[in-house]
């Protein structure tokens, strides 16, 4: 079972080029977020997903694009790189509906580290 | 809005030595609440959890207790161990499976 995977793991951009981060999930869950993580700061949520075809900002969302075409994947895209945007980046899933839909585990991928020069 | 509060690391430990982590958080209505831990090069992993307030969550030693009159979810762990070295994340759940996070506190276990 290979519950989430991220590519790619590292990445150096120049600044004002374009990437997608890659997330799939084989858990079949319906949610689906993506946060990054900065030193101090915890991990802050981008965009999350509630399913197929719905997508929604989380708290930082500028600079980021999503999409969730199918349940199993959920890229961020990066349209114009900017320093401000190195950082760790996390792909997670949730099934809301285990544990009766009160706030279940999350499951995370291994992260993909972001450089942006 | 939601938040989250952990004490600041890095924190050193010897092995065998006792372990608490505070956390307290600010939250409407009746969060879940949950410690994630991050080794080294990975991801984040859900060590316990506790969805009202009293339960106590537990896992590989590592216990802490939901108290809403304080608003904490302290992780304690009676003896720890160099492999327990890791970044641990407290966080809140709230309504629609949102989580905010502490910003987490790193713990070195040594021998």
């Amino acid at each position: 079972n290979a519950g989430v995977t991220q590519t790619p793991k590292f990445q150096v951009l120049k600044t004002g080029q374009s990437m997608t981060l890659q997330c799939a999930q084989d858990m079949n869950h319906e949610y689906m977020s993506w946060y990054r993580q900065d030193p101090g700061m915890g991990l802050r949520l981008i965009h999350y997903s509630v399913g197929a075809g719905i997508t929604d900002q989380g708290e930082v969302p500028n600079g980021y694009n999503v999409s969730r075409s199918t349940t199993e994947d959920f890229p961020l895209r990066l349209l114009s790189a900017a320093p401000s945007q190195t950082s760790v980046y996390f792909c997670a899933s949730i099934n809301p509906r285990a544990g009766g839909g009160m706030n279940t585990e999350a499951f995370f991928g291994q992260g993909t580290r972001l450089t942006v020069v | 809005g939601n938040s989250v509060t952990q004490m600041e690391g890095p924190v050193t430990l010897s092995e065998e030595a006792f372990l608490t982590i505070n956390c307290t958080y600010t939250a409407t209505g009746y969060p879940s609440l949950f410690w994630y831990v991050q080794y080294p090069g990975e991801g984040l992993q859900l060590l316990l959890k506790a969805t009202k307030a009293d339960d106590k969550g537990s896992n590989k030693g590592f216990e802490a207790t939901y108290r809403k009159e304080t608003t904490s979810f302290h992780l304690e762990k009676g003896s720890v161990q160099v492999s327990d070295s890791a970044v641990y994340f407290c966080a809140l759940g709230s309504r629609g499976n949102k989580l905010t996070f502490g910003t987490g506190t790193q713990l070195k276990v040594e021998l």
